[in-house]
């Protein structure tokens, strides 16, 4: 099946860091979504970005396909903004596979 | 904004025993999903579900699942004997067509004793 890495596993910012973090994947996909896991479990929608590039506020995302990655930025972070985050592919039949996602530390 | 809800958001269990997950889906979404996730682990799929019939399951979904659409609203997991290796959190999902974002609930905690 498909396989999808994430990096770096860890990341640790002072507030009003910027960041990136990347998800590579081993074949090409439908269907393409960052998530935000909180401190409660829950997963947050941030993007479905197959293709291009999106901006949310400080967070944007950029997917090229063709190159089998995904990058996703966020700008001034925040303490908020802590937590893992995932990325995750669908390559058929609607079932999304997931990475293994990135633990992000914001400190004060 | 519509959203996938779930309940209970916490479930205790002892061991061998059933328990029923439930799942109100976005109202006009066709496509629905259970996925779960180990502590500390990725979030793994499970099973999806279409036109009233299991779509698609994963090696994780034994005879011990299932799972119903009971009526035009709910999607509910079944575990009948539960294991103590079940315990995590399930998560639904919903979407509307094919090319289109996965919406998921806020997860329902599993902890078996």
């Amino acid at each position: 099946g498909i396989q999808v890495e994430q990096s770096p596993p860890d990341l640790i910012l002072q507030e009003g860091a910027n960041s990136t973090l990347r998800c590579n994947f081993s074949d090409s996909v439908n269907n393409l979504q960052w998530f935000h896991q909180n401190p409660w479990g829950q997963l947050i929608n941030l993007f479905y970005i197959p293709s291009g590039t999106k901006q949310n506020g400080r967070l944007s995302a950029t997917t090229v396909a063709t190159e089998r990655y995904s990058l996703l930025y966020i700008s001034s972070s925040q303490t908020t903004d802590s937590g893992v985050y995932f990325c995750a592919v669908e390559r058929g039949g609607n079932k999304l596979v997931f990475g293994a996602g990135t633990i992000l530390r914001v400190k004060s | 904004e519509p959203e996938v809800t779930q309940t209970p958001s916490h479930q205790v269990t002892q061991m061998g025993q059933e328990v029923i997950l439930r799942c109100v889906p976005i109202s006009n979404h066709l496509y629905f999903y259970w996925y779960r996730q180990i502590l500390g682990q990725k979030v793994e799929f499970l099973v999806s579900f279409y036109n009233n019939e299991i779509s698609e399951k994963s090696e994780i979904f034994d005879d011990q699942f299932s799972v119903e659409r009971p009526d035009g609203s709910n999607f509910t997991l079944k575990i009948r004997s539960t294991k103590l290796e079940d315990s995590a959190m399930y998560f639904c999902a919903s979407i509307g067509g094919r090319q289109d974002t996965q919406y998921f609930g806020p997860g329902t905690r599993l902890t078996v004793l």
